[in-house]
Order: C-alpha cells, then structure tokens, then sequence
C-alpha cells in the first residue's frame, strides 16, 4: 500500500510558466515533508521542506504547499527553468518513528 | 568522507550468484538508509539502520535480501541468489539522526544488473 503517492508520472512545462508538482500521502502520522531532486545517474537531493504545523514554506523560486485536511501537498516552481528539468520525488516522515518514504516521482521537463 | 559513497558504482552479475553493495556514510551520522529504485519506479524503502540496529526491516523483499551496519557506520547490504527482478539502483543515504528529513544525503548509488 502506497502511503505517498504522485499520480502524475510526468509534467511538461515551457520555460518561464509556473511547475506544479502533486503529492497525496495516506499514512496520518506523518508530519514533515520534502521533496527531492533527482538527475539522471546522481542520487536525490534535498530541495525544500515544510513541517506539518505549517501550510506554505517559501525558498526562492520553490514554493510548498501544505494542506492537511486533504492529506495533500504540492511543490509550485515559478519561473520554471530548463535547468529545472528532472525527476522530483514527494517525501514524507513522522517522528513516531518510520523512515522517510518516498512517492514514485514525476518527470518534469521544462522546454525554452 | 565529504558525502556517502557507495561501491561498487557498477555491478552485473550472473543469476544465482550473491553480491554485497556497500555504503560509507557521512562521518558522524548515526541514522542510515537503503533504497532501491528499479527502472521507471520511483524509490522503494528497503530498510533504516539507527546506529547498529536496524528498527525497521520491512521494506526488504524477501529472505534473500539482508544488510548489517558494523561500528555505527559502513553498512553492507548482500543480496543472495540474485534473481533478474533484482536489477535496479540501489540507493545508500545518511542523516544525522532518524527525523532529519531535510538533511538526509544521498550517495550516487550502485547500479545492480542481473544477467
């Protein structure tokens, strides 16, 4: 059973637009979340984070979006980049004690 | 060492055969995790070490997968009578503890390839 999801495998956006990348998680218990970046043949990097007492985090062009109730978050890019152009992975953890879990990724590509 | 590294980068091997992927984390950080990504999924949870003990082993597929953390660092995980299913990347990463989310590190990963 997938306790973080991204339903969207890919997203394709022209430079300059705004990137929305969805995330769904199941698991109530969770309570920080991430997102990760990852470039072909390079392990995830860390690329933004929100806790769960919050509903935005704010860092530069990377905007996250918390909304609890809905059990529902998304990472807003404004302007997309091409350099953004890469598979961005949801992230979810809780203090209770399990792991990091990951969703399956989108593949965002970015054109000029 | 400045990041985690993992060796081998690279490994194929024949179908049957045992192989051992391993993991130096960043220096100082007692939290280690093991993932796998197979081509066109997305990064599937293996198992996490605190220290030397490893509190939750339920992403391991099956009795042929285990891994050990020696020494609260270098962790080795063995895969026995690999099957083609096996192939994938499998990924190390390291935090300072279990809840450092944001400072989880990645190692480049060791590319499995089972023939």
């Amino acid at each position: 059973d997938q306790q973080v999801k991204q339903n969207s495998p890919s997203l394709s956006v022209q430079e300059g637009r705004i990137s929305i990348l969805n995330c769904d998680y199941t698991n109530s218990m969770f309570d920080y979340f991430l997102w990760y970046k990852k470039y072909p043949a390079e392990g995830p990097t860390f690329l933004i984070s929100i806790s769960s007492i919050k509903d935005k985090n704010e860092d530069g062009r990377f905007t996250v979006f918390l909304n609890k109730s809905a059990k529902h978050l998304s990472l807003h890019i404004v302007p997309s980049q091409p350099g953004d152009s890469a598979v961005y992975f949801c992230a979810a953890i809780s203090q209770a004690g399990t792991a990091l879990i990951f969703g399956k990724g989108t593949t965002l590509s970015v054109s000029s | 060492g400045a990041g985690v590294s993992q060796s081998p980068s690279n490994k194929v091997t024949e179908k049957g055969k045992d192989v051992e992927l391993r993991c130096d984390p960043i220096s100082g950080h007692t939290a280690l995790y093991w993932y796998r990504q197979s081509l066109g999924q997305g990064l599937e949870f293996l198992i996490y070490f605190q220290g030397n003990s490893a509190p939750d082993k339920s992403g391991l597929p099956s009795d042929r997968f285990s891994a050990e953390r020696t020494g609260g660092s270098v962790s080795t995980l063995t895969i026995q009578r690999t099957q083609q299913e096996d192939s994938a990347v499998y990924l190390c990463a390291s935090s300072r503890d279990i809840y450092s989310g944001n400072t989880i590190y990645f190692g480049e990963g060791s590319w499995l390839t089972v023939v």
